[in-house]
């Protein structure tokens, strides 16, 4: 079946500092992949779609020069959470569909923590 | 805006059927309906999709009525590993690929 694989599937980071979260299509192209933050208890929050060779588009709300999202190739996305506080913690998901209407593959998650 | 509303939270006991409802009263007219499980600390697995009536695999059925305004998934004979949280899709509008998460339904195995 289909696979998205993210990396790293946690992370601790200073206050300050940038973290890279991969998303990969591992057997399928993805011209468009959508990242999610999920809190504690809480349902998953769309952030933003990632366009393969365009820029990203982001939800209402979120910070788009906070969290650069770069996708570069057709089975690559990339999240960036630069000068990352403490709220920044959180759970992020990336997702993609292998074909239209097929249902969304997700990746594992990662777990940021900023101390 | 095609809002999900499902319940909070339910109990079952092992090997119990268990149907959860959702409603999406403002489903676009050509979007599926689908229905992921997560685990803690895990992103969400894809169970099951439909468009209308009744669709049946090897984990879950799923039966959505004439007007698609809501849909139930059925878990037949849950067990203590089926404890996660369910949430329906409900895309943003009409031929958006875009997904909306509701808050889910956190259902809870008991042995």
């Amino acid at each position: 079946g289909a696979v998205v694989s993210q990396h790293p599937s946690w992370v601790i980071c200073k206050s300050g500092t940038s973290v890279k979260i991969e998303c990969r299509s591992l057997d399928f192209q993805a011209t468009t992949m959508f990242w999610y933050r999920q809190f504690p208890k809480q349902s998953l929050m769309l952030m933003a779609t990632s366009n393969e060779g365009s820029k990203a588009t982001y939800e209402q709300g979120v910070e788009k020069d906070k969290f650069l999202i770069n996708h570069a190739s057709l089975t690559l996305s990339t999240l960036t959470v630069t000068s990352a506080h403490p709220e920044d913690s959180s759970f992020y998901i990336c997702s993609a569909e292998p074909e239209e209407d097929y249902g969304y593959t997700f990746g594992s998650g990662t777990r940021l923590t900023v101390v | 805006l095609a809002k999900t509303t499902q319940p909070i939270s339910m109990d079952s006991y092992e090997g119990q059927e268990v149907n959860i409802t959702c409603s999406h009263n403002n489903i676009a007219t050509n979007d599926y309906i689908t229905w992921y499980q997560q685990f803690p600390s895990q992103g969400p697995r894809f169970i099951i999709q439909g468009y209308k009536t009744k669709v049946t695999n090897e984990v879950a059925s799923l039966f959505i009525p004439a007007d698609r305004k809501s849909s139930t998934l059925s878990l037949p004979r849950v067990s203590l590993s089926d404890t996660a949280v369910y949430y329906c899709r409900a895309p943003r509008g009409a031929g958006s690929y875009q997904l909306t998460f509701g808050k889910g339904t956190k259902l809870s195995v008991i042995p």
